[in-house]
């Protein structure tokens, strides 16, 4: 079993541009979750999916969207990215909604010129 | 939303127990506590988790005092691999959108 894959594992992009963050999981887990995390400010969750087919806003979705393509697959996408945007970005999936292990991807290094 | 409080870093040496205390004044009813550990350029990863009272496993215990207020992450006989950030999370089944991990606490052991 190869847990939570996240690609990529690093991406620069320009101000303005787009991108997806692609995340699977094969533990066939219920909920998925993105996080973002800052030097020195911990986890931020952006997005989660309770189940398949649901998507609910975390603390800080502005400016992403996502997808909940199946249910070992949760992509999030930055559409016009932007210079704040530059995290590194976690993916993370939990058998059900809440207080529940949670199992973490390597992450996914963004940087946004 | 429960809003949790811990202190930013820890020192300790190896061989010693380390006790890490989380505050969550705040905590709901439906609550479980939950402490991950993070080391650099790694994903958290879950180490215990509890309601009230104690819980125990192979790596860590968990005390929770009636109150539920705070908690208190225990690491006995600590080596230079539990150097890494400790994270404590308080969430409730359904409440997915209100996970918060918070700043944690950063433990350094040293010889």
């Amino acid at each position: 079993n190869a847990g939570v894959t996240q690609t990529p594992k690093f991406q620069v992009l320009k101000t303005g541009q787009s991108m997806t963050l692609q995340c699977a999981q094969d533990m066939n887990h219920n909920s998925m979750y993105w996080y973002r995390q800052d030097p020195g400010m911990g986890l931020r969750l952006i997005y989660y999916s309770a189940s398949e087919g649901t998507t609910d806003k975390g603390e800080v979705p502005n400016g992403y969207n996502v997808s909940r393509l199946n249910k070992r697959e949760f992509s999030l996408r930055l559409e016009s990215a932007a210079p704040s945007q530059t995290s590194v970005y976690f993916c993370a999936s939990s058998a059900g909604d809440g207080p529940y292990e949670q199992y973490f991807g390597p992450g996914t290094r963004l940087t946004v010129t | 939303l429960a809003k949790t409080t811990q202190p930013i870093s820890m020192d300790s040496y190896e061989g010693q127990e380390v006790n890490i205390t989380c505050s969550h004044n705040n905590i709901a009813t439906n609550d479980y506590i939950t402490w991950y550990q993070q080391f650099p350029s790694q994903g958290p990863r879950f180490i215990i988790q509890g309601y009230k009272t104690k819980v125990t496993n192979e790596v860590a215990s968990l005390f929770i005092p009636a109150d539920r207020k705070s908690s208190t992450l225990s690491l006995p006989r600590v080596s230079l691999s539990d150097t890494a950030v400790y994270y404590c999370l308080v969430a409730f089944t359904g409440g997915g959108n209100k996970l918060t991990f918070g700043t944690g606490t950063q433990l350094k052991v040293e010889l």
